[in-house]
């Protein structure tokens, strides 16, 4: 089965700088990447997609990059503001199939 | 988006008791929902998929007897967890897809259970 991998479990920045979390799958039949965010106590909510057919994607301060071919995707946040702090969880699927999520990244935005 | 509402938002239950929670699509018909743990500080475990009008699907390590699932209707599926422990409070989460649109998962508000 698929297995995601999420790196750093924990990102600790300055207000206003960047913030970069990783991901590695390793179906390569994946074709679906979100990201969700969860604020503490609360529902995992998708920040933004991806799929297999396209290299990057950008959503005001957030974008999210894939490579195909080194199994990888990444979540790229700008001007990180305090309300950014969450945890953030990459997952990966093939289509409508069950999604399997990473480990999660504590973010912590410092104002 | 869909909306998926889920009921209660907390429980506290005695060891031993049983506690339900209910997992409701508000504004389309799951066929389909999925059931997640959620330790503090952890990524969200699959326990199973709900089926609507067939048996639940379990991952492997869970155990079907101590945590029912029913998904008697479109919009609705449960959660039993029997004769709960205090190895068993967690945080459980239910999500859905809106079928036929797309590969978002919504998720439920979640369900913070604690066992004493």
């Amino acid at each position: 089965g698929e297995n995601v991998e999420q790196h750093p479990s924990t990102l600790s920045v300055q207000e206003g700088d960047s913030a970069v979390i990783k991901c590695t799958y390793s179906d390569s039949a994946s074709n679906y990447f979100p990201w969700y965010k969860q604020e503490l106590g609360k529902r995992p909510q998708l920040i933004i997609d991806i799929r297999s057919n396209v290299g990057e994607k950008k959503d005001q301060r957030i974008a999210v990059t894939l490579n195909k071919t080194a199994k990888h995707f990444s979540l790229h946040i700008t001007e990180t503001q305090p309300e950014d702090s969450a945890v953030y969880f990459c997952a990966a699927s093939v289509g409508s199939y069950i999604p399997t999520f990473g480990r999660g990244t504590s973010l912590i935005v410092h104002p | 988006g869909a909306v998926v509402s889920q009921h209660p938002s907390w429980v506290i239950c005695k060891s031993g008791t049983s506690v339900k929670i209910e997992c409701r699509s508000l504004d389309f018909q799951a066929t389909t929902m999925f059931w997640y743990r959620q330790f503090p500080k952890q990524s969200l475990m699959l326990m199973a998929t709900s089926n609507e009008g067939s048996k639940a699907t379990y991952e492997q390590g869970v155990e079907k007897d101590k945590f029912l699932i029913n998904h008697a209707s479109l919009t609705l599926s449960t959660l039993t967890v029997t004769s709960a422990h205090p190895e068993d409070s967690s945080f459980y989460i239910c999500s859905a897809r809106v079928p036929g649109v797309g590969t978002e998962a919504f998720f439920g508000q979640g369900t913070r259970l604690t066992v004493v």
